[in-house]
């Protein structure tokens, strides 16, 4: 296993069209996060997944965005009606256990919108 | 609720001189913290973690970290700087028990002069 992978690491598109970003974690690790991250910040909390339930979503997940994590393996972050505003890093990490483990991140999928 | 700020967004040293990269948190809860590095281009990378067993925690590449619990403190430090430690440094807090959410600092870009 290679690690967190995401698909695709590059997506350019036009306001206003879905796009839809891949997760696949280290196969046993149960907790998957996603985050967001703009040029000169930190990563913002998105939503996190314990096997495949969703158990938490910031408020910074608009009703644009929605994220799965069918079967408890790989994850899908769609944004609907993309912006401007939604131009970022999104950021998949993957934990085995609990809260003390370390999280591993994948290299991110970096979203333009024209 | 939990928090985590740093309290300087860039820091620059010369190399060969000490690092000191600070970290307040505030949680509810016991927390467990992380440093992590990213550079540039780079995905992020775990330096050191503290999960309440020793409060002076050591780290890859020489970092190490001290836990004050009564100053809610867990600055980064780093008896020597080297070039290759120019990055930015991301401190973060992730509760031990209730809650989901691993939060992170807005982030220290540490610039090492030669």
């Amino acid at each position: 296993d290679t690690g967190v992978s995401q698909d695709p690491r590059h997506k350019i598109t036009k306001r206003g069209q879905n796009v839809t970003f891949r997760c696949d974690p280290i196969s046993e690790h149960n907790r998957l996060y996603w985050y967001r991250q703009t040029l000169g910040q930190g990563p913002e909390f998105l939503t996190y997944f314990q096997n495949e339930a969703q158990l938490e979503k910031s408020r910074l997940l608009s009703d644009r965005f929605s994220a799965e994590r069918p079967k408890g393996s790989f994850s899908t972050l769609e944004i609907q009606r993309t912006e401007q505003g939604d131009s970022a890093m999104y950021l998949c990490a993957s934990r085995e256990g609990g809260y003390t483990g370390e999280l591993f991140f994948g290299e991110g999928s970096r979203l333009t919108v024209l | 609720a939990q928090s985590v700020t740093q309290l300087d967004s860039h820091v620059s040293v010369s190399e060969g001189t000490p690092v000191l990269l600070r970290c307040n948190y505030s949680s509810s809860y016991s927390p467990s913290l992380f440093w992590y590095v990213q550079h540039p281009n780079k995905g992020l990378q775990l330096l050191l973690k503290y999960t309440s067993a020793a409060t002076l925690v050591k780290g890859i590449n020489g970092f190490e970290a001290e836990f004050k619990k009564s100053e809610t403190s867990f600055h980064l430090t780093k008896p020597s700087a080297h070039m290759s430690d120019a990055a930015e440094y991301f401190c973060v807090v992730s509760p031990n028990t209730g809650g989901f959410k691993t939060i992170f600092g807005a982030g220290t870009r540490l610039f090492v002069k030669a």
